[in-house]
């Protein structure tokens, strides 16, 4: 079975362009999340969907962010415009439960950078 | 003050090395404490997890949690090369808003020479 896949894999934009990441989740799950790590820091949580619906999206730095999950399938999150402590590696996670220990599947991240 | 403090090392270890890995934390909320291992260029994978309090092993890996002082912890005994990778710490509520987001450490990247 496929795990987490994201696309691109890496991504390097001029500040003010517009990148669109996308995340393909474990099919079934209904829970998806996206976390981003900057430089230096540590990986945080940008938000959750369960299904097509927002959960959380307390993580999300700033109105240029907009994640969609059309359909309870794959997510995307874009960025517009972009500015440069954007750039880090995004995460993409999904999971079946979504309580409990309930494991989070990670993709493989798709590095922004912003120059 | 961060809710999870993590080491990041570097760290370098010769082959057979018993390896200690810890995190503090600052949420008495958190209940559930997980070990992911993150090779490069590669997503974080779980290696172990803890409910609460306790010790959990899992073949050459050992998690300890102590609530009481807020201190997890991870056992690698009889390190391998293929151990080479950054260890995170991470944790999580069991209710409310807490329950499914994962707050995570910022990593240890653990070396094993041969």
């Amino acid at each position: 079975e496929a795990g987490v896949t994201q696309f691109p894999s890496h991504s390097v934009i001029e500040k003010g362009q517009t990148v669109t990441l996308r995340c393909d989740p474990i099919s079934g799950h209904d829970n998806l999340y996206w976390y981003r790590r900057v430089m230096g820091k540590e990986i945080k949580f940008l938000l959750h969907f369960v299904k097509e619906s927002k959960q959380d999206e307390s993580g999300m730095p700033n109105n240029r962010f907009l994640a969609e999950r059309t359909g309870g399938t794959y997510s995307t999150l874009k960025v517009q415009p972009a500015e440069l402590e954007d750039s880090g590696v995004y995460f993409c996670a999904s999971s079946h439960e979504g309580y409990g220990i309930d494991e989070q599947f990670f993709g493989p991240g798709t590095r922004l950078t912003v120059l | 003050q961060k809710e999870v403090e993590q080491d990041p090392g570097p760290l370098s270890v010769p082959e057979g090395a018993i390896v200690s890995l810890n995190c503090t934390y600052s949420n008495s909320a958190f209940q559930y404490f997980m070990w992911y291992r993150q090779y490069s260029r590669k997503g974080p994978e779980l290696l172990m997890y803890t409910y609460s309090s306790g010790n959990k092993e899992d073949g050459r890996f050992t998690a300890q949690v102590d609530k009481s002082s807020k201190y997890i912890s991870l056992f690698i005994r009889d390190s391998q090369p293929s151990d080479s990778a950054t260890y995170l710490c991470a944790m999580k509520g069991r209710s409310g808003g807490s329950n499914y987001k994962l707050t995570f450490g910022k990593g240890t990247l653990l070396t094993v020479n041969p």
